[in-house]
């Protein structure tokens, strides 16, 4: 089945620092990948839509400053947190979606996740 | 609006007990996708299965089996003669025309031994 690699898996930073993460599709090409944050127990919520070449669409409370999504690639995009803070540590997740099918609500395949800490 | 409520926070079965997870969705979309994951420890979700809105045919896949009424607006998941290593917290997550995904709070499942 298809893959979806996260890098780094975990990270420690110290607050007011810029963490990078990159989500790749190793075996796809995603014209779209979505950036998900989970807080520990609790659900994971959409943070934005990234579409290869275009400008990300954040969902509401969303602060497109301070997350960063760039999506440069057809297999890559990455989310920046700037000046991270200790409320911002959480376990993010990205999903990609392939550009293949034209019926893609199944073929969303999720990575195995980003754990930061923010000191 | 779409909502997904995944009424039981925590549930602790005894090895080999069968359980049930509930999941009630609301749409207005008459074209969905409904999708059950598991997210052991570790935190990567594993998809157990995808069910769109016009089959309503129930599934069974080993130890696993899923009910699907639309009627009820209802996606349940039994596990029969659980086993520890099913110990996981388990999302239901609907995914609409615009292939969003919305998950629900998700269950905590644990199988003591």
């Amino acid at each position: 089945g298809a893959v979806v690699s996260q890098h780094p898996s975990w990270v420690i930073c110290k607050s007011g620092t810029s963490v990078k993460i990159e989500c790749r599709s190793l075996d796809f090409q995603a014209t779209t990948m979505f950036w998900y944050r989970q807080f520990p127990k609790q659900s994971l919520m959409l943070m934005a839509t990234s579409n290869e070449g275009s400008k990300a669409t954040y969902e509401q409370g969303v602060e497109k400053d301070k997350f960063l999504i760039n999506h440069a690639s057809l297999t890559l995009s990455t989310l920046t947190v700037t000046s991270a803070h200790p409320e911002d540590s959480s376990f993010y997740i990205c999903s990609a979606r392939d550009r293949r099918t034209r019926h893609y609500t199944d073929t969303q395949y999720f990575g195995p996740g980003t754990r930061l800490t923010v000191l | 609006a779409q909502k997904v409520t995944q009424a039981q926070t925590e549930i602790s079965v005894v090895e080999k007990e069968d359980v049930t997870l509930d999941c009630v969705y609301e749409t207005r979309d008459t074209t969905y996708y409904l999708f059950w994951y598991k997210q052991p420890p570790s935190g990567e979700l594993v998809f157990l299965i995808r069910r769109n809105s016009f089959d309503e045919q129930n599934e069974i896949s080993g130890r696993y089996s899923w009910n699907f009424q639309k009627s009820t607006s209802s996606f349940n998941f039994t596990i029969t003669a659980s086993q520890v290593v099913d110990s996981a917290v388990y999302f239901c997550a609907l995914s609409d025309t615009g292939n969003q995904f919305y998950f629900g709070t998700g269950t905590s499942l644990t199988v003591i031994p």
